[in-house]
C-alpha cells in the first residue's frame, strides 16, 4: 500500500537557524497537509495545500512558515528561524479529496531546538 | 475550540475486554473519523462517519455518531495487546480538509 514518507525522521538544529523538512505525499493525492503535535498534546493543524498554492492556514504558521512543492513528488515544509517553541512532531498528509475522504500520514519529523 | 473533549483521557484495560472511547464536538460536521497513534509513529485512518451516519462497523471496531449531542463513540471488541497506542477523533472543518483533533485517549491493554 502507499504510503506517506517523512525525512529526516529526527532533526536537531540550533535556534535561529532555518530547517527544511521534506514529504513524498502518495502519488495520485492532490490535497496535501502539515501538522504538528507538541510533546503530550494533541495534533494542531498548520497548513493545507492544492494545486500549488496555500488554500488555508492556521494561526500558528506565521510568517516564518513556507510551504513548497518544488517538483511532482516533494512537499515540503520550511522554517526560517527556529524558535525553542517549535520544538515538535511535524507531520505531513496527503489526501485524494477534500470532504469524506481520509488523510494518510507520514511518520512524522521529530524537530528539536536547541 | 471547534473539537471538545475525549475521555476518557487514559484506559486500562484487559486483553480480550472491550474498549469504549468518547468524543465530542462543539460545532456541526461533514464527518467525524478516529484515527491511531502508536508511540513515536503517525497516525492512521481508522474509520470515517458521515454526519447522515449513526453507525458503522469496520472489523473489530464500532463507532457511533449522535449529531443531536455532537457526540460520537469508538468501541474496540474483543481487544488485543497490539490495540494499545493513542486513539484520535477528528472532524474536517472549512472547505480546505484540515483535520481538528481531540485530545485523545490512550488505551493500554494488558496481556
Amino acid at each position: 500500500e502507499p504510503e506517506v514518507t517523512q525525512t529526516p525522521s529526527h532533526q536537531v538544529t540550533q535556534m535561529g537557524q532555518e530547517v527544511i523538512l521534506r514529504c513524498v505525499p502518495i502519488s495520485n493525492h492532490l490535497y496535501f497537509y502539515w501538522y504538528r503535535q507538541i510533546l503530550g498534546q494533541k495534533v494542531e493543524f498548520l497548513v493545507s495545500f492544492y494545486n500549488n498554492e496555500i488554500s488555508e492556514k492556521s494561526e500558528i504558521f506565521d510568517d516564518q512558515f513556507s510551504v513548497e512543492r518544488p517538483d511532482g513528488s516533494n512537499f515540503t515544509l520550511k522554517i526560517r528561524s527556529t524558535k525553542l517553541e517549535d520544538s515538535a512532531m511535524y507531520f505531513c498528509a496527503s489526501s485524494p479529496g477534500r470532504a469524506n475522504q481520509p488523510q494518510h500520514f507520514g511518520d512524522g519529523t521529530r524537530l528539536s531546538i536547541l | 475550540s471547534q473539537q471538545g473533549e475525549e475521555d476518557p483521557q487514559a484506559l486500562s484495560i484487559q486483553e480480550g475486554e472491550n474498549a469504549t472511547m468518547n468524543c465530542s464536538y462543539k460545532t456541526s460536521i461533514n464527518n467525524l473519523q478516529w484515527y491511531r497513534q502508536n508511540s513515536g509513529r503517525g497516525l492512521v485512518h481508522l474509520i470515517l462517519i458521515r454526519s447522515n451516519e449513526r453507525e458503522k462497523h469496520s472489523g473489530r471496531l464500532r463507532v457511533t455518531l449522535d449529531t443531536s449531542k455532537k457526540s460520537s463513540s469508538l468501541l474496540i471488541t474483543a481487544s488485543r495487546a497490539a490495540d494499545t497506542a493513542s486513539y484520535f477523533c477528528a472532524s474536517i472543518y472549512g472547505n480546505t480538509g484540515k483535520l481538528i483533533f481531540g485530545q485523545g485517549t490512550t488505551l493500554q491493554v494488558k496481556p
